[in-house]
C-alpha cells in the first residue's frame, strides 16, 4: 500500500530558486493537505484542498503557491526560496467522511 | 485562534513504566482529537482519534481521554516499551470547511530498555 508518496524526500536550494514538492495519494481521498514541521513548533497548515478543483489558504500560506492537478495529486511551489522556508514538509489525504488524515513521509528542505 | 499545548516536552523513562502525556486547548469547540505517533524521519501516524461528543478512546496499551470543557487530553500508554520510542503529538480540528488540524509542538519519549 502505497499510501501518500512525497518527492523529493531531500532537497537543498540556494536561496531565490525555485522548487516544485510533489504529493501524490492512491486513496481516492477527496482532501488533501500540505504542512510545514519546524523545531518545537508542531506542524502548521501551508494550503489545502477540500475537493478535487479547489484550494484554500491555511495558517501560513505566504511564500506558497499549491496546485491541485487531479484528484491524486497535489502540488507544493516555492517560487523565490528564502532561508525561512527551511522546514520539513508533510503532505496528508483525508477521506469524505472521518478522519484521521493519512501523512506522507516528508520532504526534507533546506535553503542555503 | 487555536492554540494546542504539550507538556512535558520531553520524556525519558525506564521501560515497565505507566505513563502519562498532556495535551491542552484553548478553544474547547472542537469536532474531534487525535494522537499521532511520529518516528525520526517519518511521517505521522495516527494512533487514537476521540470525537468531541467521546469521553476516551483505547488501542491496545493506550488510552486517550478528553475533557473538552476544561480544553485538555491525556494519552496514557500503559507498561511502556522501548519500542514506544517517538514523537506523540496532540492535534484538534475544529468544524470548519476542510476539518483543518492544529497541532501541539509533540511529547518526544525515550524509553530506557
Amino acid at each position: 500500500n502505497a499510501g501518500v508518496t512525497q518527492t523529493p524526500k531531500f532537497q537543498v536550494l540556494k536561496t531565490g530558486q525555485s522548487m516544485t514538492l510533489q504529493c501524490a495519494q492512491d486513496m481516492n481521498h477527496n482532501s488533501m493537505y500540505w504542512y510545514r514541521q519546524d523545531p518545537g513548533m508542531g506542524l502548521r497548515l501551508i494550503y489545502y484542498s477540500a475537493s478535487e478543483g479547489t484550494t484554500d489558504k491555511g495558517e501560513v500560506p505566504n511564500g506558497y503557491n499549491v496546485s491541485r492537478l487531479n484528484k491524486r495529486e497535489f502540488s507544493l511551489r516555492l517560487e523565490s526560496a528564502a532561508p525561512s522556508q527551511t522546514s520539513v514538509y508533510f503532505c496528508a489525504s483525508k477521506g469524505p467522511l472521518m478522519p484521521p488524515q493519512h501523512f506522507g513521509d516528508g520532504t526534507r528542505l533546506s535553503i542555503l | 485562534k487555536q492554540e494546542v499545548t504539550q507538556i512535558p516536552a520531553a520524556l525519558s523513562v525506564p521501560e515497565g513504566e505507566n505513563l502519562v502525556l498532556n495535551c491542552s486547548f484553548t478553544d474547547s469547540a472542537i469536532y474531534n482529537l487525535q494522537w499521532f505517533r511520529q518516528d525520526p524521519g517519518k511521517g505521522l501516524t495516527s494512533l487514537l482519534l476521540i470525537q468531541s461528543s467521546q469521553r476516551e478512546q483505547t488501542s491496545g496499551r493506550l488510552n486517550a481521554s478528553l475533557d473538552k470543557s476544561s480544553g485538555r487530553s491525556t494519552l496514557y500508554i500503559a507498561a511502556s516499551q522501548p519500542g514506544d520510542s517517538a514523537t506523540y503529538l496532540c492535534a484538534v480540528s475544529g468544524n470548519n470547511a476542510g476539518n483543518m488540524l492544529t497541532f501541539g509542538g509533540g511529547t518526544r519519549l525515550m524509553v530506557k530498555p
